[in-house]
């Protein structure tokens, strides 16, 4: 199994143009997530999605779309870049049973600036 | 959503025994405590979770309180490896996971 995938591994863009980070996971996980992260700072929860065709806000939303396409991919877009989305974004799933929740699993990372 | 406070950073030498403690006052009924250890440009790896009393697996133990208001992650004797962050995460059974600022262990030969 791979596990959770994402792509691409490193991006440069200039201010205003858009693009779409994908993710994939192969361990049939319902819930993904998107986060960011600041060089030197924690995890900021961006969007997730908690089972297929459903998709809540989390702490840091603005400037960013997602689409929960199946089960298996969760994608992130930022329509127009701004300087100040230049971060490293990490997808991520997990399962839930019984009302609390099992582990989530990481991808790589996808190395973002925008210029 | 219960919030987390963890030290900043903290030292400590090869063999040693390390406790990191996790502050969260307003943790829920429902709520599960885990932890997490990042290493430079890698994604979180999930290391132990726990609902009350003590956890243990192979790498590390997780001693929750009665009251439940804070937890303590037990590293047992680190190694220069175990230099990383570790994040406390609260979580009240939905899926909205959020990270708190993390606690940065420095192991020093």
């Amino acid at each position: 199994n791979a596990g959770v995938t994402q792509t691409p591994k490193f991006q440069v863009l200039k201010t205003g143009q858009s693009m779409t980070l994908q993710c994939a996971q192969d361990m049939n996980h319902n819930s993904m997530y998107w986060y960011r992260q600041d060089p030197g700072m924690g995890l900021r929860l961006i969007y997730y999605s908690a089972s297929e065709g459903t998709t809540d806000k989390g702490e840091v939303p603005n400037g960013y779309n997602v689409s929960r396409l199946n089960k298996r991919e969760f994608s992130l877009r930022l329509e127009s870049a701004a300087p100040s989305q230049t971060s490293v974004y990490f997808c991520a799933s997990s399962e839930r049973e019984e009302g609390n929740y099992n582990e989530q699993f990481f991808g790589p990372g996808t190395r973002l600036t925008v210029l | 959503l219960a919030k987390t406070t963890q030290p900043i950073s903290m030292d400590s030498y090869e063999g040693q025994e390390v406790n990191i403690t996790c502050s969260h006052n307003n943790i829920a009924t429902n709520d599960y405590i885990t932890w997490y250890q990042q290493f430079p440009s890698q994604g979180p790896r999930f290391i132990i979770q726990g609902y009350k009393t003590k956890v243990t697996n192979e790498v590390a133990s997780l001693f929750i309180p009665a009251d439940r208001k804070s937890s303590t992650l037990s590293l047992p004797r680190v190694s220069l490896s175990d230099t990383a962050v570790y994040y406390c995460l609260v979580g009240d059974g939905t899926d909205k996971l959020i990270f708190g600022t993390g606690t940065r262990l420095q192991v020093f030969p």
